[in-house]
């Protein structure tokens, strides 16, 4: 299995200031077409998982772009510019390459 | 608007079997695989198995592979996941996803089902 580690495990953040969480993999989640199966989710308190980077650096419909992913084969980041409240929640990533898919340990962003 | 609607909290005995459903609305039921995940108190989410609702085609977790069952009713739009011989490791809360290969990644998800084991 594709072991996924994240850090940091908790994340205090000024509002208006930047974060950034890393995410790594233990196999290249590039594929043979080019992209890189990585995905980034953000879990609000008592919401169900909701979709923000796909295929590494794309953001999903409706996603501020405040918002980025990058990243080479096992080696990933997400940044958040101008942090908000209601950015609050636990950071997933996840990696979709090859079954079982499997998710990091998540980053709990809080405001100070 | 689209939905993934999934069955209320479950509660059960070790060594029964749980049934959860994940009824779809507002985009068509066959387009998309519905996959099943799980995450306990705190914990990341586990990734159990997935269906085509098209064909009916499976693929499970080895993790779940002798204990999972997935199956779909498309004259319902719903899929559901049933986890056999329960132990107390399986309390979570079970989510429904959709995948959508255009994006690799699931975009709609489920409210999520919470199961206790407990005796």
């Amino acid at each position: 299995d594709i072991v996924m580690t994240q850090s940091p495990l908790s994340l205090p953040v000024t509002p208006g200031e930047s974060a950034s969480i890393s995410c790594r993999s233990s196999q290249s989640l590039l594929h043979s077409n080019g992209y890189k199966y990585l995905n980034w989710y953000l879990q609000k308190p008592g919401q169900s998982p909701q979709l923000l980077i796909y295929l590494g650096s794309n953001r999903a419909s409706g996603v501020p772009d405040r918002f980025s992913g990058s990243g080479s084969g096992t080696d990933f980041t997400l940044k958040i510019s101008r942090v908000e409240a209601e950015d609050v929640g636990v950071f997933f990533c996840m990696q979709v390459l090859r079954p079982p898919f499997t998710f990091g340990g998540g980053t709990k962003l809080e405001i100070k | 608007q689209v939905h993934l609607v999934q069955s209320g909290a479950e509660a059960k005995k070790p060594g029964a079997a749980v049934k959860v459903s994940c009824k779809a609305s507002g985009y068509t039921f066959r387009d998309h695989p519905i996959h099943w995940l799980r995450q306990a108190p705190g914990q990341r989410p586990e990734w159990m198995g997935w269906i085509n609702p098209g064909n009916g085609l499976t693929k499970y977790s080895q993790a779940f592979q002798r204990r999972v069952r997935i199956s779909r009713d498309t004259s319902a739009s719903t899929v559901s996941m049933e986890l056999s011989s329960l132990r107390s490791e399986d309390s979570a809360v079970y989510y429904c996803a959709r995948y959508v290969g255009a994006i690799e990644a699931y975009d709609l998800w489920g409210q999520g089902t919470m199961v206790t084991v407990s005796s």
